[in-house]
């Protein structure tokens, strides 16, 4: 079956780092997202990887292993507002998005 | 960007009636658009997934005949709860994905919330 895994919760604090960490078993791959999403809204669109590296937009990075199933999103100087759900998502062979169930972010001051 | 739009934002509804959400692609042509339904703390749940011109695609446990999807146009996908109950109270969520640029990702709209009463 396909699986997507991501910590159900993390906590940092205002100004600091944060890594969040998502593995993925799926029938095929065509590239992985990062959503975020605020409480009672949509998600908003944040990375796309396809190859493996790291991509860096602003205060948010994105890295994908394709060997080893394996992406995280970096958080760097943490804002309050970055308190949200972040969801990993797997485009499949079928072109299909397979989602994690999201990583609860909690920004303490 | 490519941007989403969904219409209503929110809805309250009487048990037993139709409630038709809209969900809209205002500057790119959106050959496939998803609908999703999250419940509170919740992921989001693919309804079904509809290619312009062709039937949707249900996923399994969701009721073709209670959620009629109608992806008439490169812009314009409908969903319509049918016979609403309040179990369907939900935030339904569409997104839409196009070409060319446009095909890399989903690009999602801001959701319609739906109070069944």
């Amino acid at each position: 079956g396909q699986n997507i895994d991501q910590p159900t919760e993390m906590t940092a604090t205002e100004g600091a780092i944060v890594q969040i960490n998502c593995t993925y078993q799926t029938s095929g791959f065509n590239g992985l997202f990062w959503y975020q999403q605020h409480a009672g809204e949509a998600p908003t669109f944040l990375s796309y990887n396809v190859l493996d590296g790291l991509e860096e937009k602003g205060r948010f990075s994105s890295f994908l292993s394709r060997s080893k199933g394996y992406s995280y999103l970096l958080l760097k100087e943490l804002q309050m507002k970055d308190s949200a759900s972040y969801l990993c998502a797997v485009l499949d062979s079928n072109y299909q998005l397979i989602w994690g169930a999201g990583t609860k972010l909690i920004i303490k001051p | 960007g490519a941007v989403v739009s969904q219409h209503p934002s929110w809805v309250i509804c009487k048990s037993g009636t139709s409630v038709k959400i809209e969900c809209r692609s205002l500057d790119f042509q959106a050959t496939t658009m998803f609908w999703y339904r999250q419940f509170p703390k919740q992921s989001l749940m693919l309804m079904a997934t509809s290619n312009e011109g062709s039937k949707a695609t249900y996923e399994q446990g969701v009721e073709k005949d209670k959620f009629l999807i109608n992806h008439a146009s490169l812009t314009l996908s409908t969903l319509t709860v049918t016979s609403a109950h309040p179990e369907d109270s939900s935030f339904y969520i569409c997104s839409a994905r196009g070409t060319g640029r446009e095909s890399d990702t989903q690009y999602f709209g801001p959701g319609t919330r739906l109070t069944v009463l």
